[in-house]
């Protein structure tokens, strides 16, 4: 079965531009997760959906970051404007509803701010 | 305040020569704990679900265990293509599955 694609796979950009990251999940995954995760540390949860509906962003900084689920199927995650501190790998991760703890990710995207 | 931490950092390894990974977790009531393998460039790779102090579960040269504090994945006779990061995880009851991630042991194993 195929695996979950984000594009692109990387990206730079100045600080204060916005920039989008796209992901698709496996086929029939009900529940689908955007991480940020920084060199050296571990992912941390930024969204979780459920089907097109969001079940948790209580960490994403919604000043500069959005993300929706369009039909419940693809999503978008942006960050508009840019800080150096965004610099990261950004995964997305989806998985069955009967086990949300065996999530399946993406490669992920690398965004470097400078 | 839930928290993973993992140790060692780093650990390098001789082709065929064991040891363990710890993960020591602070919950408030843990739902289960996690083990995935992320790859250079890629993303984590699920492993194992624990959920109970005592279970233990293996999967080739992988073996984890879990205590009421911690838990340990032993690695025996690791081959080079063991080489990665392991990262641990943990949900608490009052999360909806929700993990909290460590910051992995990142595992080199010289042929």
């Amino acid at each position: 079965e195929a695996g979950v694609a984000q594009s692109p796979r990387y990206k730079i950009i100045e600080k204060r531009q916005s920039v989008a990251f796209w992901c698709n999940p496996i086929s029939g995954h009900a529940t689908l997760y955007w991480y940020q995760q920084i060199l050296g540390q571990g992912p941390k949860l930024l969204i979780q959906f459920q089907n097109n509906g969001v079940v948790d962003d209580s960490q994403l900084p919604k000043d500069r970051f959005s993300a929706e689920r369009l039909k419940g199927v693809d999503s978008t995650l942006k960050i508009q404007p840019a800080k150096l501190e965004d610099s990261a790998v950004y995964l997305c991760a989806s998985s069955l509803s009967d086990s949300p703890w065996k999530q399946y990710f993406g490669p992920g995207t690398r965004l470097t701010v400078t | 305040e839930d928290q993973v931490t993992q140790s060692p950092e780093a650990l390098r390894l001789q082709e065929g020569e064991s040891s363990s990974l710890n993960c020591s977790y602070t919950v408030s009531g843990l739902r289960g704990l996690f083990w995935y393998r992320q790859d250079p460039g890629k993303g984590p790779e699920f492993l194992f679900t624990l959920y109970s102090a005592g279970e233990e579960k293996e999967k080739e040269r992988l073996k984890a265990t879990l205590t009421k504090k911690e838990s340990f994945l032993h690695i025996t006779a690791p081959k080079p293509e063991d080489s990665a990061t392991y990262l641990c995880a943990v949900s608490n009851m009052d999360s909806n599955y929700q993990l909290i991630w460590g910051a992995g042991t990142k595992l080199i194993i010289k042929p």
